[in-house]
This record gives structure tokens, C-alpha cells and sequence, in this order.
């Protein structure tokens, strides 16, 4: 069975552009999650989104945003890109049956590089 | 607002001995659940142990197990009779009211052969 696949694996912007990550579950897999990864930041929670809606979202600002499609697949939209916005970017699925108290199945991750 | 606390940043432990990982939380759930995620070198973070709050009986798999004192907020990783592939970042997490997930910020650990 394949497992959760994300693309690109590296992404290079410049400040001020938008990056699209995208992310496909596991099959069958009805939760999508992403994290960002920062050095030394442990992950931080962005999104999480369930049979096509966003259930909840952490502490980014709105230009970080995704949606669901029906296939389950998500992306992931970062909109004027900031330095800061380096990292790691990791999605993972779940089952969706008992919210994020699911064990969550995550993807290689993007590297996105702001220059 | 749910938090976890991972204070050792790296950790060594010689092949074929055991070692234990802490993790302290925080939460205003009654209900919740406690995991220990491994990230490899080559990135792919996977499940090692999940705890369900409700249940007093430690998780085990394997070589891994938790010591779970719910009273304290802690939950420690053991890895007994460790070994090279056990060579990683281990991440606590902790998912509380059924709509987060929060992670610590991890302890790289390091087998010596």
C-alpha cells in the first residue's frame, strides 16, 4: 500500500512570491494534516482538514491556507513568502474516525527555501 | 492551550543498552491521547507508541515502552536493548479535545555502536 506522498520534495521562491505544496493520503485516509518543521521549532500544527473541510488551524497567519479536494488530496498555499517561511513541510492522513486522537501517517515533507 | 515539553535535546545510549526519553505535558482535557514519533535521517516520521489518558496500563511495543504517570503529566520513552536503527529524533505529542495535535520540540537520540 502506498503511503503518503507530498510534492515537490524541495521548492526554492523569492520573498514575496506563493508557494503550492501538495500532499495525497493514504488510501482511504479521509484527514489531512500539515505541519511546518523550522530548525529547533519541533512541529508546529497549520491544518487540518476532513471529508473536504477545515477543522481547525494553528497559529499561522491567513496567508497560510489549503483546501481538500474530493479525492481527499490537499494543498497547501503560501502566499507572499517570508524569510522565515523556510522549512520543512510535512503532511500526514488519518483515518478521520476520532478526530486528530487518530494515529497520523506522514509524508517525506517539502523543503521550501525563501531567498 | 495544550503543551508538551521535551528537556533533553540530544541523548546517547551504547548499542544494546536501554534508555528513556522524557516528556512532560500540559492540558485542560480530560480525554486525550500521548504518542512517541520517530524521524529518521531520511525525514518519514512514524508512529512508536500511542497512549490512551484512560487507561492506567503502560504501552508497549517491542523493545518500547512508556511510563505513563498521568498524575505527574509525564510520559517517558524507554528503548530497551537498543539499537543503530533506533538512531533518530523522537518527537512526544499530544492530541487533547479531539482537534490538535501538539508536538514537543524532540531529543535526537544517538546509538553508539
Amino acid at each position: 500500500e502506498a503511503g503518503v506522498t507530498q510534492s515537490p520534495t524541495h521548492l526554492i521562491k523569492t520573498r514575496g512570491q506563493q508557494a503550492t505544496l501538495r500532499c495525497s493520503p493514504i488510501s482511504g485516509h479521509t484527514s489531512v494534516y500539515w505541519y511546518q518543521q523550522a530548525l529547533g521549532l519541533g512541529l508546529q500544527f497549520l491544518l487540518w482538514y476532513d471529508e473536504g473541510e477545515e477543522r481547525n488551524r494553528g497559529n499561522f497567519p491567513p496567508r497560510f491556507s489549503g483546501r481538500q479536494f474530493p479525492n481527499y488530496s490537499s494543498e497547501l498555499n503560501v502566499n507572499a513568502l517570508e524569510l522565515e517561511d523556510s522549512a520543512l513541510y510535512l503532511c500526514a492522513s488519518s483515518w478521520g474516525t476520532s478526530g486528530t486522537t487518530d494515529t497520523q501517517y506522514f509524508g517525506p515533507g517539502t523543503r521550501l527555501t525563501v531567498l | 492551550a495544550q503543551t508538551v515539553t521535551q528537556s533533553q535535546p540530544e541523548m546517547s545510549v551504547q548499542e544494546a543498552e536501554t534508555v528513556t526519553l522524557s516528556c512532560t505535558y500540559d492540558t485542560s482535557e480530560s480525554d486525550y491521547y500521548l504518542f512517541w514519533y520517530k524521524q529518521p535521517p531520511s525525514r518519514q516520521m512514524i508512529l512508536v507508541i500511542r497512549q490512551e489518558a484512560y487507561k492506567q496500563q503502560n504501552a508497549t511495543e517491542n523493545r518500547f515502552s512508556v511510563n505513563f504517570q498521568k498524575a505527574a503529566k509525564s510520559f517517558s520513552l524507554k528503548i530497551s536493548d537498543s539499537q543503530l536503527g533506533d538512531a533518530a529524533m523522537y518527537f512526544c505529542a499530544l492530541s487533547g479535545g479531539y482537534q490538535k495535535v501538539t508536538f514537543g520540540i524532540g531529543t535526537k537520540l544517538q546509538v553508539i555502536p
